[in-house]
């Protein structure tokens, strides 16, 4: 079964500082894909940014950034320029493409941009 | 706007009721799916629909039933709810099964 572990509970920066959430996940498939799901205080859930496992290079969104080292089953993100806006909950999700789609999420870290 | 439609917004109701949560998916999204989120908690995914069918069924309670009309929207079904129910409950959409979802702004149910 796959898992998805977020071992950061809570961080905080000063705004325009850069931040790096990490993800670590575990799986046998070699077909998948991988998202970061940001959730503000409006608790709207929101797509951050998507990574498809067959892809070396890393995705980008403007100021977020993802580092995907597959061998390691590691996916983090990296938020530059961290505004107060960026604070929410940021949940990491994996997705199996062979199987039934299911979206299997981490528990989530709370970041809090601090002014 | 994700294009997910969720109604209600919120629901507040006694233990022992039951309640249907409506989703619209953004048009041309054929894939529903319907996850718990509990205070302070992740998400707890439900089940998921294509295009009518039943996909993939996740930590649903007995009391918890779905089902995704020809039109594609979808209804969650509580019924003989307890206290723990109490959660937001998001619908999410995609075009096919295998790519991102967006997600509704969630219906609030608060079981008092």
């Amino acid at each position: 079964a796959q898992t998805v572990t977020q071992s950061q509970p809570e961080m905080s920066v000063q705004e325009a500082e850069t931040v790096t959430l990490s993800c670590t996940y575990d799986t046998s498939e070699n077909n998948y894909y991988l998202f970061w799901y940001k959730q503000p205080p409006s608790r709207q859930m929101i797509l951050v940014i998507r990574q498809e496992a067959y892809k070396q290079q890393n995705a980008t969104e403007n100021r977020f950034s993802v580092n995907f080292q597959k061998a390691a089953k590691s996916f983090s993100l990296k938020i530059s320029d961290s505004q107060l806006g960026d604070t929410a909950m940021y949940f990491c999700a994996f997705m199996n493409m062979d199987s039934n789609y299911q979206l299997i999420w981490g528990a989530g870290t709370k970041l809090i941009i601090k002014p | 706007d994700s294009g997910v439609t969720q109604t209600p917004k919120h629901l507040i109701t006694a233990t022992g009721q039951r309640v249907t949560l409506r989703c619209s998916p953004r048009s041309g999204d054929l894939s529903v799916y319907w996850y718990q989120q509990s205070l302070d908690q992740g998400l707890q995914f439900l089940i998921q629909y294509y295009n009518g069918e039943e996909r993939a069924k996740g930590n649903i309670l007995e009391r918890f039933s779905a089902q995704q009309f020809p039109d594609l929207h979808s209804e969650l079904n509580l019924s003989s709810l307890e206290l723990g129910d109490s959660a937001l409950y998001f619908c999410a959409s995609s075009v096919v099964m295998n790519t991102e979802a967006f997600f509704g702004q969630g219906t609030r149910l608060t079981v008092v």
